[in-house]
């Protein structure tokens, strides 16, 4: 079956770095995304990792390692407005669609 | 960025009766439009997935003639809700791919659906 597991919640405080993993098992791989969605809004796109290895962009950073079925996003220099739910989509085929896992909700503290 | 726009953004309706909501990409063509629906606290779920001049591709356990869905041109995509019920109150949101992109899809702003 496909499954995409990530924590349901974290907590943080502000100015630092927190770290949200995700673990994938899919019949295939063609990409895993990172979406940020504050509450009663839409996904907004964060990163795309296909290879393995670090993609970073700005203060977020994510990772990837296919053959551990693994990857993470990292913010770092955390502020308030980064409290939301942080979502981790695999595509598994070729047609777009994308397996969801049930978001990570990270609360920043001041 | 893509901007994709839903419409309306919440609606109010009475059960028994249909409600269409409309998802357009604004700045570019989508081939393919992904509908999705999202309980509080849950995560989102792959409805349906349509490409422009064809049928809708329903996901397992989604009833294709209770949520009717129509991709006739390349910037628009059509989620009717046909007989409402309280348990279809949701926040429905639809996405778009950008037919020149490499692998973005890009979110509409949702629809929150109450049914009474």
């Amino acid at each position: 079956g496909q499954n995409i597991d990530q924590p349901t919640e974290m907590t943080a405080t502000e100015g630092a770095i927190v770290q949200i993993n995700c673990t994938y098992q899919t019949s295939g791989f063609n990409g895993l995304f990172w979406y940020q969605q504050h509450a009663g809004e839409a996904p907004t796109f964060l990163s795309y990792n296909v290879l393995d290895g670090l993609e970073e962009k700005g203060r977020f950073s994510s990772f990837l390692s296919r053959s551990k079925g693994y990857s993470y996003l990292l913010l770092k220099e955390l502020q308030m407005k980064d409290s939301a739910s942080y979502l981790c989509a695999v595509r598994a085929g070729s047609n777009y669609q994308l397996i969801w896992g049930a978001g990570t909700k990270l609360i920043i503290k001041p | 960025g893509a901007v994709v726009s839903q419409h309306p953004s919440w609606v109010i309706c009475k059960s028994g009766t249909s409600v269409k909501i409309e998802c357009r990409s604004l700045d570019f063509q989508a081939t393919t439009m992904f509908w999705y629906r999202q309980f509080p606290k849950q995560s989102l779920m792959l409805m349906a997935t349509s490409n422009e001049g064809s049928k809708a591709t329903y996901e397992q356990g989604v009833e294709k003639d209770k949520f009717l869905i129509n991709h006739a041109s390349l910037t628009l995509s059509t989620l009717t809700v046909t007989s409402a019920h309280p348990e279809d109150s949701s926040f429905y949101i639809c996405s778009a791919r950008d037919a020149g992109a490499r692998y973005e899809q890009y979110f509409g702003p949702g629809t929150r659906l109450t049914v009474t």
